[in-house]
């Protein structure tokens, strides 16, 4: 089966824009995650969604950016006006239970450079 | 909270010497631990996992991981490397109690094999 999608694969902002990242999950996974990777750097959190509710949004690095997933399939990661610093790549995993262990499931990522 | 030190940001290895990728974790609760594997142009994968039971996990490609708890460490071996290893290796942590979804990256070594 298809495996998690994310749309567009590149971003190009200038600084200031607004921006929609997109991610469509493995169908019938119950989580969702949104992780930022800098250049040189590992994953790191930013929110996660169970269903439709987002269960922890801790790694937000601002209130510029924000996250949806309404019908608890689909999520939309936003960034409301760029800044350079937010110039990384943005993957999105889902896992198919809550439990623990479930193993997170990467898409290709979307690279966003903010110019 | 937790937190994961990978050592090596770049390890050069020969074609099918042994290779250690080294991993020490740090959480004040019980934990989970992953590798993931990047391959040059692709999303992240799962290579391998600890949940629990026996300390010692292996891959499907030759690679194994040791859960050593007094050293806090998931150290990632292989006997003998091929060129295809040649990736991105990232370690993961996440924390064993409740709520706590969110995988805890790395900054990742690069494996790169000599032909």
């Amino acid at each position: 089966g298809a495996g998690v999608s994310q749309s567009p694969r590149y971003k190009v902002a200038k600084r200031g824009q607004d921006v929609a990242l997109r991610c469509d999950p493995i169908s019938g996974h119950v989580s969702l995650f949104w992780y930022q990777q800098a250049l040189g750097q590992g994953p790191e959190f930013l929110t996660y969604f169970q269903n439709e509710a987002q269960l922890d949004k801790s790694g937000l690095p601002s209130d510029r950016f924000f996250a949806e997933r309404p019908e608890g399939s689909v999520s939309t990661l936003k960034i409301q006006r760029t800044q350079q610093e937010d110039s990384a790549v943005y993957l999105c995993a889902s896992s198919s239970t809550g439990t623990s262990g479930a193993e997170q499931y990467f898409g290709p990522g979307t690279r966003l450079t903010v110019t | 909270a937790q937190s994961v030190t990978q050592l090596d940001s770049q390890v050069p290895v020969f074609e099918e010497a042994p290779v250690e990728l080294r991993c020490n974790y740090s959480s004040s609760v019980s934990v989970y631990l992953f590798w993931y594997v990047q391959y040059p142009n692709q999303g992240l994968q799962l290579l391998l996992k600890y949940l629990s039971g026996s300390t010692l996990v292996e891959s499907i490609n030759g690679f194994e991981a040791e859960f050593n708890k007094s050293q806090t460490s998931f150290h990632l071996r292989k006997p003998s490397v091929h060129i295809s290893d040649t990736a991105e290796y990232f370690c993961a942590v996440k924390g064993a109690n409740f709520g706590n979804e969110k995988l805890t990256f790395g900054t990742g070594t690069r494996l790169t094999i000599i032909p």
